[in-house]
């Protein structure tokens, strides 16, 4: 099956840093990928979806210039948080679809980001 | 914007009854897919619907796309432990297109 992989699994930040989450697919080129924000108890919701060499389309209320998304193969993504606030602090889960793989999405196994 | 909506929010039941969580969406939609995730874990694709009025069956579980496309509904027959988590419906508006999850159905069973 698909495998979608994400590092690091958890990370913990002081105010004011910048933490980069990387997305990849293990063994299947993935076109889109797309990252998700879940709060405790909560849904996902999607932040932004990447297609490979172009640049991410935000959802609103998004702030690109703070999560700076990268998607420079197809197999890799990354999603930089820039200057961390503890509002950020959020598990954080990107997916991935390939033309081989009818709109189905694979789930990475999500980053615990905390920030202190 | 696109809403889906999904209900209960949570469900206890006994081990052996059975479950069954609905979701509407608030547009027409190409496809509707369901996730389930465990507790601690991540979502996990457990089927995707397309065609109206269609039905899928995985063993115990049973789902349905209703025939406006513009809601669905996930049943499962003689819970188990097993089954405990939570379970998301994601519509898509357009075949490829970004997916809106529901507010998903926290389900736990006591054995």
């Amino acid at each position: 099956g698909a495998v979608v992989s994400q590092h690091p699994s958890w990370v913990i930040c002081k105010s004011g840093t910048s933490v980069k989450i990387e997305c990849r697919s293990l063994d299947f080129q993935a076109t889109t990928m797309f990252w998700y924000r879940q709060f405790p108890k909560q849904s996902l919701m999607l932040m932004a979806t990447s297609n490979e060499g172009s640049k991410a389309t935000y959802e609103q209320g998004v702030e690109k210039d703070k999560f700076l998304i990268n998607h420079a193969s197809l197999t890799l993504s990354t999603l930089t948080v820039t200057s961390a606030h503890p509002e950020d602090s959020s598990f954080y889960i990107c997916s991935a679809s390939g033309a081989d793989f009818y709109n189905e999405q694979f789930f990475g196994p999500g980053t615990r980001l905390t920030v202190l | 914007g696109q809403q889906v909506m999904q209900i209960p929010q949570y469900q206890h039941v006994q081990e052996g009854e059975d479950f069954t969580t609905y979701c509407n969406s608030s547009t027409t939609l190409s496809n509707i897919q369901w996730y389930k995730q465990r507790p601690g874990g991540h979502p996990v694709f457990l089927i995707q619907l397309v065609k109206s009025g269609e039905v899928k069956k995985q063993k115990r579980l049973t789902f349905q796309f209703g025939e406006a496309k513009k809601n669905s509904s996930l049943h499962i027959t003689a819970t188990q432990t097993t089954d405990v988590g939570t379970y998301f419906c994601a519509g898509a508006e357009t075949s490829g297109s970004r997916l809106t999850f529901g507010e998903g159905t926290q389900l736990t069973v006591n054995p």
